[in-house]
């Protein structure tokens, strides 16, 4: 099965509005989480992470929101600007290894006027 | 310099036809990984590498090869190429296992006709 799922293949938010993305993750092991962006036809790059001892860190207009008890993990993105959009790919790892990621199937991301 | 390389970009095959794809950093990076990405599904690790220790994932035991003469370069290797090897192939790198920040190549999309 797959151990971690991004429900939403798609959102759609208004310039200026908050985009929030989703992740949910099955293994207890995950104690890593992250947020990657992937512009079409580029790699996928690490927008933001962290670990499990704290359940949410702010970067200017990003904020992950994590829930250990709920294996749930979130990326909320204020003030969303057009090249805000893309697809957002959560991962998690274990302390065993940070690096060994599993991803989810990705969200895309389109900020309208 | 914080690219990773990949080759080829693109790449046809026949079925029955072996496949090889390359991937590069200078990045001094311990760690190496080739994940396998289809539409619509989250990327699949196939193998990775801690320095010189190759790990292939349970389920892709025997269908891919791999190589990594030295820090810099491991190469992916289909014996026989199936259609359902069709896909992207993602190389990416991290510093080490502990580091979570995966830098990924731009891919090499492969079409097994």
């Amino acid at each position: 099965g797959q151990q971690v799922k991004q429900s939403s293949p798609s959102l759609t938010v208004q310039e200026g509005g908050i985009s929030i993305l989703n992740c949910d993750y099955e293994n207890d092991m995950f104690d890593y989480f992250a947020w990657y962006k992937k512009y079409p036809d580029n790699s996928p790059t690490l927008l933001i992470s962290v670990r499990s001892n704290v359940d949410k860190r702010e970067d200017g207009r990003l904020t992950v929101f994590l829930n250990k008890s709920g294996k749930h993990f979130s990326l909320h993105i204020t003030a969303s600007q057009p090249e805000d959009t893309a697809v957002y790919l959560c991962a998690a790892g274990a302390s065993s290894s940070f690096s060994k990621l599993v991803f989810g199937q990705g969200t895309s991301l389109s900020v309208v006027p | 310099d914080t690219t990773v390389k990949q080759n080829p970009r693109y790449k046809l095959a026949r079925v029955g036809k072996p496949v090889n794809l390359i991937c590069s950093q200078t990045m001094n990076h311990d760690t190496m990984y080739w994940y396998q990405k289809k539409p619509n599904q989250a990327p699949k690790l196939l193998l990775f590498y801690y320095d010189k220790i190759l790990n292939r994932e349970a389920d892709t035991f025997e269908k891919f090869q791999s190589s990594r003469p030295n820090n810099s370069f491991c190469s992916l290797y289909i014996g026989s190429a199936g259609l359902e090897y069709s896909a992207m192939y993602l190389c990416a790198s991290s510093r080490d296992r502990n580091t979570g920040q995966l830098y990924f190549g731009e891919g090499s999309k492969l079409t097994v006709l």
